[in-house]
């Protein structure tokens, strides 16, 4: 299998409520970062896993957790869901070896309403 | 400030013309720059990489990079309606394949038949 693969696609959710975002990691890659991009915004680093553990978040709150999997794939948590956090999420995947190369997801769609 | 600085345009061309895309940055740490493209509803996908200055040519797409002037580029000749998407500008510090990508707001590039 090749590429990133994000699910599910588009996801619609109440104010308050609880989101799980999923991510499986491009064959060969080991690391996996979140990335979110509201509209018309260039795509702001959420946090990166590397060996299942976090490796550098960005300045999102607690609120925003995840988890790397022994197989490299990934979830994105969000609790307490605000209006805000309505954007297109990106899973972006890497080897911690090898050459450059970020391969990034189609991403999955989440409006809170 | 933000750390990096691009024009959202949104640019329209047609179709045949040289391209010229630009973002500014404030981090003299960078030393990793790319450029993305972004169609509607997908993921970014890497266009091109450079690592420190100079340039970089990959068929119709060449990247400068000028780091006295904290300066990017990326052209693009002979375009075409293909090329209509968003690109994003994206850099970071430190070893290629972990720690966060800081991208652009993105330029809408159209080209018109």
């Amino acid at each position: 299998e090749t590429g990133v693969t994000q699910s599910p696609t588009h996801l619609i959710k109440t104010r308050g409520q609880q989101v799980t975002l999923r991510c499986s990691s491009q064959s060969g890659h080991n690391t996996v970062s979140w990335y979110q991009q509201a509209l018309g915004q260039g795509p702001q680093f959420i946090f990166q896993y590397y060996r299942e553990e976090e490796n550098g978040r960005g300045n999102f709150p607690p609120r925003f957790s995840g988890l790397q999997f022994p197989n490299y794939s990934s979830e994105l948590n969000v609790n307490a869901l605000e209006l805000d956090d309505s954007a297109l999420y990106l899973c972006a995947s890497s080897s911690s070896t090898g050459s450059y190369g970020y391969t990034f997801g189609s991403g999955t769609r989440l409006t809170v309403v | 400030q933000k750390e990096v600085e691009q024009d959202p345009g949104p640019l329209s061309v047609p179709e045949g013309a040289i391209v010229s895309l630009n973002c500014t940055y404030s981090n003299s740490a960078f030393q990793y720059f790319m450029w993305y493209r972004q169609y509607s509803r997908k993921g970014p996908e890497l266009l091109m990489y450079t690592y420190s200055s100079g340039n970089k040519e990959d068929g119709r797409f060449t990247a400068q990079v000028d780091k006295s002037s904290k300066y990017i580029s990326l052209f693009i000749r002979d375009s075409q309606p293909s090329d209509s998407a968003t690109y994003l500008c994206a850099m970071k510090v430190g070893s290629s394949n972990t720690g966060k990508l800081i991208f652009g707001q993105g330029t809408t590039l159209q080209v018109k038949p």
